[in-house]
């Protein structure tokens, strides 16, 4: 399968703490982008980073991308409770015209 | 805010029901996707419209039918589903179709008795 792999499947932090969320995959991509699924709601597209790129910032967001390692991170600093969610990571694979999802991260925050 | 609209937002049908899911946007996209949702899972790819022409068919059952009347609209007609078939139905758009960004919409909760 060409999906990406998650881990870990579940997280639960305390506010304020950091959360790191990992995705790897199996074969040469184009970009990889990560999404926020909030419980029974649309996909929110958080960021994208591209092949060539190796970390990329977006606010409390940290995305760090090893194509050598076929993976990559996604880093939430000082969370808060409203970052509950699940977090999936989508790869564009090389010659691909679509995105596959992984099977995504529930992350809780507790306040 | 989402800028892709979905309709309906809750559907109950029987078996023999005909109904279909609605999806609307106005970012000028070029392309448009329905994705199945069920719990606890990601997104899987149904089917995707690149200039109001299907381009991809994940080969979904036949009781699923799409429609693109126009570049802003996008139609997902239901016949005779299966109780298998209850799931968040998400539609999303892009720019012309590749591998950028999705926007999706809030989706559709589907429950097939």
């Amino acid at each position: 399968s060409q999906q990406g792999e998650e881990d870990p499947q579940a997280l639960s932090i305390q506010e304020g703490e950091n959360a790191t969320m990992n995705c790897s995959y199996k074969t040469s991509i184009n970009n990889l982008q990560w999404y926020r699924q909030n419980s029974g709601r649309g996909l929110v597209h958080l960021i994208l980073i591209r092949s060539n790129e190796r970390e990329k910032h977006s606010g409390r967001l940290r995305v760090t991308l090893d194509t050598s390692k076929k993976s990559s991170s996604l880093l939430i600093t000082a969370s808060r409770a409203a970052d509950t969610a699940s977090y999936f990571c989508a790869t564009a694979f090389l010659g691909g015209n679509k995105l596959v999802f992984g099977a995504g991260t529930i992350l809780r925050v507790k306040s | 805010d989402t800028e892709v609209t979905q309709t309906p937002k809750h559907l109950v049908m029987g078996m023999t029901n005909k109904k279909s899911l609605k999806c609307e946007q106005h970012m000028g996209h070029r392309a448009m996707y329905w994705y199945k949702q069920k719990a606890k899972k990601p997104p899987e790819l149904m089917f995707v419209y690149s200039y109001e022409k299907l381009s991809i068919n994940e080969s979904v059952p036949s009781r699923f039918s799409p429609e693109c009347p126009n570049s802003s609209l996008l139609n997902l007609h239901l016949h005779a589903l299966q109780p298998e078939d209850s799931a968040l139905y998400l539609c999303a758009s892009s720019q012309p179709l590749g591998t950028g960004e999705l926007f999706f919409g809030e989706g559709s909760r589907l429950t097939v008795l």
